[in-house]
């Protein structure tokens, strides 16, 4: 049973273009949820996806990003004419169905470099 | 709504004893704990539901104070394999979205 994967596992974007990182759950999970790590600091809750439904976005910077966990594929992080502030580790994270307390099962994490 | 971890840092030689805060000023439905080491994902350590008990994961074991919305991870004979950055995350009662909030952080550095 594979896990979280996550791609690309590092991304270098020059300022003014696209970021697309990628996350498949892991096999029965279909909750997902994205967070932001800069360099020595903690995890920025970002967005919180079911299938198809933005459950939380709160996190989510109000311009340029954008998330999605279509009906089929993985989940995408978008990031649009990047900044250097972008720069950061984003790691991806999937639970199962549950009504009760999710615990997170957390991928490799995608690293943006943009230049 | 994120929680807020201390102490920042701690070094511990092998075999000593540590404690980790984390607090939050909402109503907890769970805390959750994770370890993370340089450069890798962080891994779940154990989870704390509110009405529950006191859990223990080998020499790593945890509390969860309801009422103060507090939660104390125990790391007993420490052992280099412990060194990491230990997160807690929160999940705040009656937001309905079963989100986790994660604290800034513990950097845990054992040496020999």
């Amino acid at each position: 049973n594979a896990g979280v994967m996550q791609n690309p596992r590092h991304l270098v974007r020059r300022r003014g273009q696209e970021a697309r990182l990628r996350c498949s759950p892991m096999k029965g999970h279909s909750h997902v949820y994205w967070y932001r790590q800069l360099p020595e600091e903690g995890l920025k809750f970002m967005v919180y996806l079911q299938k198809e439904n933005i459950i939380d976005e709160s996190g989510m910077p109000k311009e340029r990003f954008s998330a999605e966990f279509p009906k089929e594929g993985p989940s995408i992080l978008r990031i649009q004419q990047v900044v250097r502030g972008d720069s950061a580790a984003y790691f991806c994270a999937s639970s199962p169905d549950s009504s009760g307390a999710n615990v997170l099962t957390f991928g490799a994490g995608s690293r943006l470099t943009v230049l | 709504q994120q929680p807020v971890q201390s102490p920042q840092a701690v070094i511990l030689r092998e075999g000593e004893d540590a404690v980790i805060n984390c607090s939050s000023s909402k109503a907890l439905y769970s805390v959750h704990w994770y370890r993370q080491k340089h450069g890798e994902a962080p891994v779940f350590l154990m989870i704390l539901l509110k009405g529950g008990e006191q859990k223990g994961h080998e020499k790593i074991s945890a509390s969860f104070n309801e009422k103060k919305q507090q939660s104390s991870l125990y790391l007993t004979a420490s052992q280099l394999s412990y060194s990491g950055t230990y997160f807690c995350g929160t999940e705040s009662e009656g937001t309905g979205a079963n989100n986790l909030f994660f604290g800034t952080g513990t950097r845990l550095t054992v040496i020999p």
